[in-house]
């Protein structure tokens, strides 16, 4: 089965400073990668993905994440993270389920816990 | 358009009652998932379905659970016998996996939160 690893469980950053949240993945195959933000009672909203391409991938909230295949890495990025990014945040890989490349769910890391202080 | 919907929003229920939770994806999307979010957790896995083929039921975490899905489009997640440790969020979510409008990403819905009294 496929895996993602977010080995932080809470972020804490400044606003107006850089945020990194970090996931690493384990597959067989090409990973398919997805970062979610949960606010506060509410559901999962689709941030960013890779699938294939470019290994800088941009998204949603000024939100990006860089693919690395050497390092196994996915970390999400914010240039100058704002007090309203504090959220949950996850990672999740594409798990396959056959041979169909349609055919699958995602498997989420435990996720993160972002905060940022005025 | 419409995005994922889920109802109830909240359900409280006694230990030992039977509870129906029911999802309304997004039109036109083939695939249902349902995943349980419990308090501060990340996100389990429970089922999912996948147009016409057998649902992938490997997350179900007791026989007490089951779901269906009638005509490609409507969920129903059905919990009988509901003990307390079933209290959690229950999240249903749909995607878009054939053809041109294929994103692989997950659209969920707002959740049904589920408190077992």
């Amino acid at each position: 089965a496929q895996s993602v690893a977010q080995p932080e469980d809470q972020v804490n950053v400044a606003e107006g400073n850089p945020l990194t949240v970090k996931c690493t993945y384990s597959v067989s195959g090409n990973p398919y990668l997805f970062w979610y933000v949960q606010y506060p009672n509410r559901g999962l909203q689709f941030l960013l993905k890779y699938i294939t391409g470019d290994n800088l991938v941009k998204g949603s909230y000024g939100f990006e994440a860089e693919f690395n295949k050497s390092q196994t890495s996915f970390h999400l990025k914010k240039p100058s993270a704002l007090v309203s990014d504090s959220a949950l945040y996850f990672c999740a890989v594409r798990d396959l389920r056959g041979r169909d490349s349609n055919d699958y769910k995602l498997s989420f890391g435990a996720g993160t816990t972002v905060t940022v202080r005025a | 358009g419409a995005g994922v919907s889920q109802s109830p929003s909240n359900k409280v229920t006694e230990k030992g009652k039977d509870v129906e939770l029911r999802c309304d994806p997004i039109s036109g999307h083939t695939a249902l998932y349902w995943y349980r979010q419990s308090l501060g957790q990340g996100l389990e896995f429970l089922i999912y379905f996948q147009g016409n083929s057998a649902p992938d039921k490997s997350g179900l975490p007791s026989d007490r659970f089951s779901a269906e899905r009638t005509g490609g489009s409507v969920s129903t997640l059905t919990i009988q016998r509901t003990q307390q440790e079933d209290s959690a969020v229950y999240l249903c979510a749909s995607s878009s996996l054939r053809g041109r409008g294929s994103s692989y990403e997950q659209y969920f819905g707002p959740g049904t939160r589920l408190t077992v009294t």
